[in-house]
């Protein structure tokens, strides 16, 4: 089993539409949780990071942690062109990030 | 503030040759870490430096691969001699302190694209 589970996508959402985003884990034990985003071609960008059970909202994404069911998401309301791209979520082991295998978004016009 | 920075952007060479792959880490980051990402798979954990010292070298695949961080500034990265399968993307990214309870940031340099002949 892989410490970060993804579905890989792509992920088709129409523009203004929302796109959901799953990310598990296997460590009972993680306190923090990080979603970036990664263009093609350029460096991983963190844009969510979330550590208590919930709802965080930073502009248009929200993160949703549920740490008993060792699960994240990451939600993104009105959907853009410019928010295609990969969504990579990544769990903090002793100093070092597990990534999950990323899930592509494609927002279509 | 300048970001992390890598290189080369590209490298192609040829099995059993070698390749030094550089990064420079925002100024005054303590920590740096050195990813792979290698086709169609996740981005792997090589190695931690804190400053000058190798904190966490428990990704690094073989004796092929040499990272240095001397003087705790850039780093370097060998592989030699390389192979077909280390071909991929490695990325460098440095942070301010330790991520021990996630209240750091890892900021990305945009990666060495490696292709092995």
């Amino acid at each position: 089993q892989k410490e970060v589970e993804q579905n890989s996508g792509p992920l088709s959402v129409p523009e203004g539409a929302i796109a959901s985003l799953n990310c598990t884990y296997s460590d009972r034990g993680s306190q923090s949780f990080f979603w970036y985003r990664q263009y093609s071609g350029k460096s991983p960008e963190l844009i969510m990071s979330i550590y208590s059970n919930g709802d965080k909202e930073d502009g248009r994404f929200t993160a949703q942690l549920n740490k008993a069911s060792q699960y994240v998401s990451l939600l993104i309301r009105d959907s853009q062109p410019s928010d295609s791209a990969t969504y990579l979520c990544a769990v903090p082991s002793w100093g070092k990030l597990q990534f999950g295998a990323g899930t592509q978004v494609v927002v279509t016009p | 503030e300048a970001g992390v920075t890598q290189f080369p952007s590209h490298s192609v060479i040829e099995k059993g040759q070698t390749v030094t792959l550089r990064c420079d880490p925002i100024s005054g980051h303590d920590n740096l870490y050195w990813y792979r990402r290698v086709m169609g798979k996740e981005i792997k954990f090589l190695l931690h430096f804190v400053k000058e010292s190798k904190q966490d070298e428990s990704g690094m695949p073989n004796n092929r691969f040499l990272a240095e961080r001397t003087g705790g500034t850039y780093s370097t990265l060998k592989v030699q001699p390389a192979e077909l399968e280390d071909s991929g993307v490695y990325f460098c990214a440095s942070s301010q302190d330790r991520l021990l309870l996630g209240t750091d940031t890892q900021y990305f340099g945009p990666g060495t694209r490696l292709t092995v002949l």
